[in-house]
């Protein structure tokens, strides 16, 4: 039930495309939803987040659509460009006294030039 | 964002050293710092769960005398990986946060043991 299922494992975009990524989770006490960025290499980034009291939330061209009937939330990013290649993982939190992170399996994006 | 770092950025040892890794917020108090395993193009996996001045809770499955976590204060955390083994050749990720806030990510800390 502590498990959150991301899809897909990679991903290939042209420059200028969307790229969704989709996360899947059971835990209903889980209150916190962020998505990470990570380069090879070096620690994730934190991207944006949202709270299960918001549908939507938009920061430049990352938005984060929130489903909480449905337990899903997914990542849009729109004009995708090259330098946003790189692994992406949602994650959520909750039910914790520690607030821990449970993440995503993570997803390979390449944004063809 | 809050600034955390690692030092060392990467580390080889010998089969049977100990290696320290430390892990500091620079801008932040943190009252709780996290510790993850993350193997090539995998995920990053919880290894523990550490609070200032308390003894670290670990998740199921890591052993607690291999990884010791000591958090002396709330800018410093470390993690010894004692008598390290070829297996524990992983990336080690630090994370910290102040309580109820965001958790902002160490760039990591490349262990190799031969």
């Amino acid at each position: 039930q502590q498990q959150v299922k991301q899809s897909p494992q990679s991903l290939i975009v042209q420059k200028g495309g969307i790229s969704i990524i989709n996360c899947a989770y059971e835990n209903t006490a889980f209150d916190y939803f962020p998505w990470y960025q990570q380069f090879p290499g070096k620690g994730p980034a934190l991207l944006i987040a949202i709270r299960p009291d918001v549908s939507e939330k938009k920061e430049g061209r990352f938005t984060i659509s929130f489903n909480k009937s449905a337990k899903q939330f997914s990542l849009h990013i729109m004009d995708s460009q090259p330098g946003d290649s790189a692994t992406y993982f949602c994650a959520a939190r909750g039910g914790t006294s520690y607030g821990k992170l449970t993440f995503g399996q993570g997803t390979i994006l390449t944004v063809h030039p | 964002g809050a600034v955390v770092s690692q030092h060392p950025s990467w580390v080889i040892c010998k089969s049977g050293t100990s290696v320290k890794i430390e892990c500091r917020s620079l801008d932040f108090q943190a009252t709780t710092m996290f510790w993850y395993r993350q193997f090539p193009k995998q995920s990053l996996m919880l290894m523990a769960t550490s609070n200032e001045g308390s003894k670290a809770t670990y998740e199921q499955g890591v052993e607690k005398d291999k990884f010791l976590i000591n958090h002396a204060s709330l800018t410093l955390s470390t993690l010894t990986v004692t008598s390290a083994h070829p297996e524990d050749s992983s990336f080690y990720i630090c994370s910290a946060r102040v309580a109820g806030g965001p958790l902002f990510f160490g760039p990591g800390t490349r262990l190799t043991v031969l």
